[in-house]
C-alpha cells in the first residue's frame, strides 16, 4: 500500500498472476478517485477512475474497488504482464470541484517473467 | 491534436536565476495544474487553475507563481531558483474538477 516516506512500496509478482495495489485515502469528503500508471521517464497515464457512488468499476484487465467505510481504494490487475511494470499512483479530489487532485506516494510494480 | 505540451524538457539553472516553464493544451480544458515529482515520492500539487483568470494554491506553492491569461496556457514561474526546486515538473489539464487529468511529458529541472 501507499505510505509516507522516501522509499516507494514495492510489489513483485510473477507474470500471469493477478496484482493488487492498495491505497488509503485521507479525506472522507473526496468523491472522485483515479489510478495512474507511470513508466520510467514518462508522464502519468490514466488507467481507471471511480466516483464515490460506486464501489467497483471494471476496465480492460483492471478493476478498482472503493471502500468508503475505511477510506480504502485498490487496483486489481488481472493476468499481469511485463508491460505492467511501472509505478502506480492513486489520487483523490479532496471533495472539491477545483481540479485539485491529490496523489498518493505510489507503488512500484515489478513483474517477473 | 498534441494534448498537453511542456517546454523545455530539460533545464539547468543556477541558484537565484529565474525562469518560466511553459505548458499549453489544445483540448479546450478548463482545468490546469502543475505538479512536482521528487524521487520516491508522489506528485505534489503546486498550483492549479479552474479557468482563465483564476488560479489557486496547491500543497507546495512557495517559490512558484502562475497566471492563466488564456484557456490554453498555464506557465509556471520560478522567480529565484533554489536547489530545493530541483525536481521533475508535470503540467496537467482536464475538462472539469472531477475528470481525469491529462499529463504532459514533464520538465526535468536541476538547480545548482
Amino acid at each position: 500500500g501507499e505510505s509516507v516516506g522516501l522509499h516507494l512500496p514495492t510489489l513483485s509478482v510473477q507474470e500471469g498472476d493477478n496484482s493488487i495495489i492498495n491505497c488509503a485515502y485521507s479525506n472522507s469528503a473526496s468523491d472522485y478517485f483515479i489510478w495512474y500508471k507511470q513508466e520510467s521517464g514518462k508522464g502519468p497515464q490514466f488507467i481507471i477512475d471511480i466516483r464515490s457512488n460506486m464501489d467497483k468499476r471494471q476496465g480492460q484487465r483492471v478493476t478498482v474497488l472503493l471502500n468508503k467505510t475505511v477510506k480504502h481504494l485498490s487496483l486489481q490487475i488481472a493476468a499481469t504482464q511485463p508491460g505492467d511494470s511501472a509505478v502506480y499512483f492513486c489520487a483523490e479530489n479532496m471533495g472539491n470541484q477545483g481540479g485539485k487532485l491529490i496523489f498518493g506516494q505510489g507503488t512500484e510494480l515489478s513483474v517477473k517473467p | 491534436n498534441a494534448g498537453v505540451t511542456q517546454t523545455p524538457k530539460f533545464q539547468v539553472l543556477k541558484t537565484g536565476q529565474s525562469m518560466t516553464l511553459q505548458c499549453a493544451q489544445d483540448m479546450n480544458h478548463e482545468y490546469m495544474s502543475w505538479y512536482r515529482q521528487d524521487p520516491g515520492m508522489g506528485l505534489r500539487l503546486i498550483h492549479y487553475s479552474v479557468g482563465a483568470g483564476i488560479t489557486d494554491q496547491g500543497e507546495v506553492p512557495n517559490g512558484y507563481n502562475v497566471s492563466r491569461s488564456t484557456t490554453e496556457d498555464f506557465p509556471l514561474r520560478l522567480l529565484s531558483a533554489a536547489p530545493s526546486q530541483t525536481s521533475v515538473y508535470f503540467c496537467a489539464s482536464s475538462w472539469g474538477g472531477n475528470e481525469k487529468l491529462f499529463f504532459g511529458s514533464g520538465t526535468q529541472l536541476s538547480v545548482l
